[in-house]
Parts: C-alpha cells; structure tokens; sequence
C-alpha cells in the first residue's frame, strides 16, 4: 500500500518551456502533498506542501509564480516550472501522506534537464 | 535549514558485514523515519518509529527511536549487494514535514 506515482520521470526541453509534473497517490488519499527539489549528494530540500483544495505554502526563497503547485484532487497534484531555465534543472520529487501522523510516502522524481 | 546529525557520511563494507548508522537531533520528534534512496529515484520507506524506545524490525534492519526522542540507530545485519544506496534519516515535526539527515552513503567492497 502507499504507493506515490511521479510522472514523467525524466524531462528534456529548451530554455522558456513550462513543464508540468503530476504526483499521484495510487491507492490512498492524500490529504497533503509535498515537493521536493533534489542536488547531487545533497538531501531533499522542501520546496512547497499543498493541502487538496486550498493553496499551497512555499517555503522561503521558493518563487510561488516559477513554481505553479495545484493540488485540485485527494489524488492529483501538479508542480508546474514555467519559463523553465537552465538552473532549473534539477530532481524533483513528491511525497504524500494520507492519514495525520503517516509517514511520508515518495514518488520516483523527475529529472528535469533544461538546455 | 535546520539538519539532523547523521553519521557516518559513507560506508565501505565487505558483502556480509553488518552495518550501524545513527542520529541525533537537538529537537524532540514524534516520529522518526529512515529512508533508502537509489541513483535516480524517489527515497522509499524502510521504518517508522513512534514511541520512545520503540525497536522495530524489517528484515535484517533494525531500527530503534531514543529515550528522549532526539536520536535514532539503523543496524543492517549481513549486508548484500542490493543493500548500497544512501540512507536517510528524518524527523516529522508537528506539521507533518520532515527534517532531514544529510545522509549515509553505503558502499559494498566488490
């Protein structure tokens, strides 16, 4: 049980394209969804928490007009990078928990390459 | 931001030897949780702990949740091959977001 599907898993676009990335809870609800940007040999640095139905909150320094977060189901939510640039690459990743108190479980990230 | 105490870094080890990583934290968690994560994938759940003192098994992994909420170990007995990865640990705070650990990359000697 608790499996979080990420979509797509690996992205290459050129500079100024909006990229979408969907998490997906599979066989739970989430109530709440986080995203995660990922560097090499680093941990995972939180980026935003949406809660379904309500905005999400961003952490400090997260531009919430370059990242677009919609959580719009108990199932589906959506990271959108636009006008994505070359710093922008990165390994996005999400998490969602379904009950309070439950672990955090994570998609497979996406690795985002901009040329 | 603020980081768990992880150690060590990383591990060199011969398939068979068990391992022993641990962390600390300056603050009290309600639940601890160790992660693994493979190259080029999301981290995958190995263990949660919620009650101090909690020792709890999965496999040959063991994990056990300090007194005082502020530490935890992870033991893999009998290392093999798949077992390499980095392993993280993290503290839920109260809003469910997690603290992380900066990792401990485990290594198997061919």
């Amino acid at each position: 049980g608790a499996v979080v599907s990420q979509h797509p898993s690996r992205v290459i676009c050129k500079s100024g394209t909006s990229v979408k990335i969907e998490c997906r809870s599979l066989d739970f609800q989430a109530t709440t969804m986080f995203w995660y940007r990922q560097f090499p040999k680093q941990s995972l640095m939180l980026m935003a928490t949406s809660n379904e139905g309500s905005k999400a909150t961003y952490e400090q320094g997260v531009e919430k007009d370059k990242f677009l977060i919609n959580h719009a189901s108990l199932t589906l939510s959506t990271l959108t990078v636009t006008s994505a640039h070359p710093e922008d690459s990165s390994f996005y990743i999400c998490s969602a928990i379904g009950t309070p108190n439950q672990p955090q479980h994570f998609g497979d990230g996406t690795r985002l390459s901009i040329l | 931001g603020q980081q768990l105490n992880q150690s060590p870094q990383s591990m060199f080890i011969q398939e068979g030897e068990d391992v022993s990583m641990n962390c600390t934290s300056s603050s009290i968690f309600n639940t601890w949780l160790w992660y693994k994560q493979d190259p080029g994938e999301g981290p995958v759940l190995l263990i949660a702990l919620y009650k101090a003192g909690e020792l709890t098994s999965n496999g040959r992994l063991t994990a056990q949740f300090g007194i005082t909420r502020k530490d935890s170990f992870l033991n893999i007995s009998a290392s093999i091959p798949s077992d390499v990865g980095i392993y993280f640990c993290a503290g839920q705070d109260s809003n469910y977001q997690l603290i992380w650990g900066a990792g401990t990359k485990l290594i198997i000697k061919p």
